[in-house]
């Protein structure tokens, strides 16, 4: 079935330094789209991606959909102590979006 | 415009028992799902609603697991008996029309089975 692998899994960053989190399915995908979940909360939509190749950004985060869509990042720059949570890319082949395990964003003050 | 609810928040049973739980999507949102989450893991389907038709519960272990979502509005996943690994947040999502694929969580059931 369709796999859906994100890395890291942990990432532990200073405030003010770049972050980034990648996700890399085993199919291609029909779009990707990506959430956050803050501790304890649950998780919120943030984009959603489709065209081979696309960029988006939402001032400091910056989401890509590879060429061959089965890969995607998320980019923030400088981070900053609001951006901690757990970021889950969710690749969709068919109807079901099979979400990856998640990069789990720690920043220190 | 209310989210998705879902009730209860918290839930403690001791194995072997029956629990249930609610989940009202947001009003005009024709898809609703059910995802199990373990702890550090991402959310894992269980079953999938178009209105009222299950149309994909492939993932749903159907020998203890139920869900049913009559007239196509709220919805209700049993598990009957519960197991100690079935310990983790219970979440409902819904989405609508005319966005798939951006789907609306609810704050989900956290499952303790002792």
């Amino acid at each position: 079935g369709q796999q859906v692998m994100q890395i890291p899994q942990y990432q532990h960053v200073q405030e003010g330094e770049d972050f980034t989190t990648y996700c890399n399915s085993s199919t291609t995908l029909s779009n990707i789209q990506w959430y956050k979940q803050r501790p304890g909360g649950h998780p919120v939509f943030l984009i959603q991606l489709v065209k081979s190749g696309e960029v988006k950004k939402q001032k400091r985060l910056t989401f890509q959909f590879g060429e061959a869509k089965k890969n995607s990042s998320l980019h923030i720059t400088a981070t900053q102590t609001t951006d901690v949570g757990t970021y889950f890319c969710a690749g969709r082949r068919s109807y079901i979006p099979t979400f990856g395990r998640g990069t789990s964003l720690i920043v220190h003050p | 415009e209310a989210g998705v609810v879902q009730s209860p928040r918290y839930k403690i049973i001791e194995k072997k028992q029956p629990v249930a739980f609610w989940c009202n999507p947001i009003s005009g949102h024709n898809t609703l799902y059910w995802y199990l989450q373990n702890l550090g893991q991402g959310p894992e389907l269980l079953i999938r609603y178009e209105n009222e038709e299950a149309v994909d519960d492939s993932q749903l272990p159907k020998d203890r697991f139920s869900a049913e979502r009559l007239k196509g509005v709220d919805s209700t996943l049993k598990i009957q008996p519960a197991e100690l690994g079935d310990s983790a947040v219970y979440l409902c999502a819904s989405s609508s029309e005319l966005a798939p694929g951006e789907l609306f969580f609810g704050e989900g059931s956290r499952l303790t089975v002792l």
